[in-house]
């Protein structure tokens, strides 16, 4: 099982800042199917990143991600409001899939 | 747009059974995958199940596997998950959602469904 480790637990930024989230993996997550969740309070997940690196429908270009391997980074250049929510990694290249554990980033 | 609608939640004594549907719309059913994922409350994501198109191929996760089964019916676009012997651990929101597999993974969620197992 690949493990996903995400860091910092809780990143505290204010608005306009850029915002920088790691995803490290146990083992090389194959093709770099790994994607980027956000999680608002009482609502579902949304897809941001798929692929390491391609944005979603409808994902504003603030958000990108990189990497590949068993590091990757989700960018959020400058913060909006609305941009303050938990976010996930997960990787769907191996069974099962996983998740990483989370980064809540909140406003400074 | 794509549509997902969890159904089937509810409080159930533990070893108990329970089934969840999700109605999906908004796209062709029968062309995509589907996985069910679930989050206990203040938890992250887990990955529960998924199934193939036709059915042809199921996948569980180890903390479900021989207790849960996943299944589909294309002609009422609707999937399934049977859920037996339950305990407290698997209290937990439900999601279905769409799943590209390796062409993009998970794409839409459902809002779920909340399983409490409780005395």
């Amino acid at each position: 099982e690949i493990v996903l480790t995400q860091s910092p637990g809780t990143l505290s930024l204010s608005p306009g800042e850029r915002a920088t989230l790691s995803c490290r993996a146990s083992q090389s997550v194959s093709s770099s199917h790994l994607a980027w969740f956000q999680q608002k309070p009482g609502q579902a997940p949304r897809l941001l990143i798929y692929g390491a690196s391609s944005r979603a429908t409808g994902i504003p270009d603030r958000f990108s991600g990189s990497g590949s391997g068993t590091a990757f980074t989700l960018t959020i250049s400058r913060l909006e409001p609305e941009d303050f929510a938990v976010y996930y990694c997960q990787q769907y290249g191996s069974s099962p899939r996983t998740f990483g554990q989370g980064t809540k980033v909140e406003i400074k | 747009q794509v549509q997902l609608v969890e159904s089937g939640g509810g409080l159930v004594k533990p070893g108990g059974s329970l089934r969840l549907s999700c109605a999906a719309s908004g796209f062709t059913f029968s062309d995509y995958y589907m996985s069910w994922i679930r989050q206990a409350p203040g938890k992250g994501l887990e990955w529960v199940s998924y199934i193939s198109t036709s059915s042809t191929y199921t996948n569980y996760a180890d903390s479900v596997k021989g207790r849960f089964t996943i299944s589909r019916d294309n002609a009422k676009n609707s999937l399934y998950l049977q859920m037996n012997s339950l305990r407290a651990e698997d209290t937990a929101v439900f999601y279905c959602a769409r799943d590209r597999m390796v062409r993009g993974g998970i794409d839409y969620w459902g809002q779920g469904t909340l399983v409490s197992v409780s005395s």
